[in-house]
Order: structure tokens, then C-alpha cells, then sequence
């Protein structure tokens, strides 16, 4: 059974920039949530997407988006990059809606942003 | 909206003590709750969750939690600290209905000392 991957582990980008970070979910999941995690902080909710669909957003703007493919994949975007996007990006997957909300977590993407 | 207090951000504990990390929830509806484990540079892992089952429950490494409706708490336990419990360690609450929007704490770094 193949678990959470994650791409790229590191990169630097600076303010303005676009940056681009894939996850490819566990085998049998169809669900994926993207989380955003701080120095020092718990993740936050970023979104959710559910069989290609957006399935509920946290308190993030709009310049936060994302993708689902069909083989359930996702994809985060982050477009005209702040200092404040420095973070853990933190992709988990699970079974899908009506299971407990259990997430099984990648390794996650650390952005840093000069 | 649901969310989970951590109460202290650092806890000390030596090699063989008792080690007990708190949790506070607040939810509308029954929740689901989560204790999930992250070490250095890693993603996150689930070490037990409560669905309503059992309110006593054990999980990987020898950790357990309690639910606490009444005190509406969720403690991590373990009898016998080691030195590779140290981690950061995140309780986290989900709704138990479809919608799989997980809120997380702040987390409480975990130090053992020999």
C-alpha cells in the first residue's frame, strides 16, 4: 500500500512568485485535504477537495487554490507569494465522506518565501 | 465551530514517568477526536482517534486517551515514558458528519529526559 507523497520537500521562492506543490493521496482514498502548518503552530485547514470538487475552504484567500485529478491527486497553488506563506504544506488523504475524518499525512512541502 | 485546547505548549517528563498531555474540545455536535504525533521534519501520525465506540482508547506506542464528555476532555496517556516518545504531539477534533474538515491544537512538545 503506497502512503502520502509529497513534491517538492523543499524550495525557496520570493514575494510575488507562484509556487506549485503535489500530492499524490493513499491508494483507495479519494478524499484530500491540504493544511498549512507554521513554525511552531498546529496545521490549518486550508481546503478539502472530494472526487475533483472543492468540498469546503478555511480562512485562506482566495490566492490559495487548488486541483483534484481523476486518479485523485491534488495539486495546491499559492499565487503572488507573501513572507507570511513560509510554512509546512502539509497534504493528507482519506477514505472518503462519512469515515471518521481520519488523515493519513504526507511529509509535507517546506516553503520558504524571501 | 469545533475546536481543541492544548494546555501546555512544553512538558517535561523523565525516562519511565508517567506522561500525560491535556486536551480540551468544544464541539456542538459529537465529535470525533483525534491524538496525532509528528516528529522532526516529518508529517503527522495518527496515534489513536475516539468515534463514540469505547470511551477508553488505546493506541500505537503504548498511548491511550480518555473521553471526558463531562469535562469535555480528551488527556493522552502513558504509563512509562521513553526516549523516543519525544515528539510534538496534536490533539485534533472532526465533526462527525460529512464533512471531514479536522481543527487541530497547538500542539505540546514532548521532552524526555534520561
Amino acid at each position: 500500500e503506497t502512503g502520502v507523497t509529497q513534491s517538492p520537500t523543499h524550495l525557496i521562492k520570493t514575494r510575488g512568485q507562484q509556487v506549485t506543490l503535489r500530492c499524490s493521496s493513499q491508494s483507495g482514498h479519494n478524499t484530500v485535504s491540504w493544511y498549512q502548518q507554521a513554525l511552531g503552530q498546529g496545521p490549518q485547514f486550508i481546503f478539502q477537495y472530494y472526487r475533483e470538487e472543492e468540498n469546503g475552504r478555511g480562512n485562506f484567500p482566495p490566492r490559495f487554490s487548488g486541483l483534484q485529478f481523476p486518479n485523485y491527486s491534488s495539486e495546491l497553488n499559492v499565487n503572488a507569494l507573501e513572507l507570511d506563506d513560509s510554512a509546512l504544506y502539509l497534504c493528507a488523504s482519506s477514505a472518503g465522506l462519512g469515515d471518521t475524518g481520519e488523515l493519513f499525512f504526507g511529509e509535507g512541502s517546506r516553503l520558504t518565501v524571501l | 465551530a469545533q475546536s481543541v485546547t492544548q494546555l501546555g505548549s512544553h512538558v517535561s517528563v523523565s525516562e519511565g514517568a508517567l506522561v500525560l498531555l491535556r486536551c480540551n474540545y468544544s464541539s456542538s455536535v459529537p465529535p470525533y477526536l483525534f491524538w496525532y504525533v509528528q516528529y522532526p521534519n516529518q508529517g503527522l501520525q495518527l496515534l489513536l482517534k475516539y468515534t463514540s465506540a469505547a470511551t477508553l482508547v488505546k493506541g500505537i506506542n503504548g498511548f491511550e486517551a480518555e473521553f471526558k464528555k463531562s469535562e469535555t476532555s480528551f488527556h493522552l496517556t502513558k504509563p512509562s515514558a521513553h526516549m523516543s516518545d519525544a515528539a510534538e504531539y496534536f490533539c485534533a477534533v472532526s465533526d462527525s458528519g460529512g464533512y471531514q474538515k479536522v481543527t487541530f491544537g497547538t500542539g505540546t512538545k514532548l521532552q524526555v529526559i534520561p
